[in-house]
């Protein structure tokens, strides 16, 4: 039972353009949500988070949205660069004190120059 | 800091042997986690400590995985025996204070079992 699900595997965006990547999630109670970035060969490396509370987090290139009712929440990046070809990861955290984040599949995108 | 340094990179071992992998994290922080890689499954968590103390080990996938932290800056994970289905990457992480705070990871260890 996926609970955090990024249903496109891939994603090709022409340089330049705004790439967005998306992410469900079941739980009504996940009230942190992260994205990381990994590169072939590397460990995940942390781009960018949201709280609940919040329903948009930017951070020069990087934006997350996060729409609770839809459990939806989307990284844009724009504009693409060729650099940010990577795999990418969204990760939810359950509340109540418990540091348990659940990763989704990945969502590989590949910027072309 | 070097960052989250994780051994061997790659290992190769036969079905029914026992693997260890390596883990040293950076150096004040007081989270660590053990994530398994898969194409299915993505990254999974197996178990997390803190200062030292398993704090939920419900990701260990059965009792042939252990992992211990005998001090704040080593961990391991063992399998024990070793199965084709733990072909996977193994990712160690740490962390520095509460929850909503990003975990830092390691370059992975490789494991194939044939």
């Amino acid at each position: 039972d996926q609970q955090v699900k990024q249903n496109s595997p891939s994603l090709s965006v022409q340089e330049g353009r705004i790439s967005i990547l998306n992410c469900d999630y079941t739980n009504s109670m996940f009230d942190y949500f992260l994205w990381y970035k990994k590169y072939p060969a590397e460990g995940p490396t942390f781009l960018i988070s949201i709280s609940s509370i919040k329903d948009k987090n930017e951070d020069g290139r990087f934006t997350v949205f996060l729409n609770k009712s839809a459990k939806h929440l989307s990284l844009h990046i724009v504009p693409s660069q060729p650099g940010d070809s990577a795999v990418y990861f969204c990760a939810a955290n359950l509340g109540s004190g418990t540091y348990k984040y659940i990763f989704g599949t990945g969502t590989r995108l590949k910027v072309l120059a | 800091d070097a960052g989250v340094i994780q051994s061997p990179r790659h290992e190769v071992t036969e079905m029914g042997q026992e693997v260890t992998l390596r883990c040293k994290p950076i150096s004040g922080h007081d989270y660590l986690f053990w994530y398994r890689q898969t194409m299915m499954r993505g990254l999974e968590l197996l178990i997390y400590f803190n200062n030292n103390v398993p704090i939920d080990d419900s990701g260990m996938p059965e009792d042939r995985f252990s992992a211990k932290m005998p001090n704040a800056s080593f961990s391991t994970l063992k399998i024990q025996p070793s199965e084709p289905r733990d072909s996977a990457v193994y990712f160690c992480a740490s962390s520095f204070g509460g929850r909503n705070t990003e975990a830092f990871f390691g370059q992975g260890t490789r494991l194939t079992v044939v």
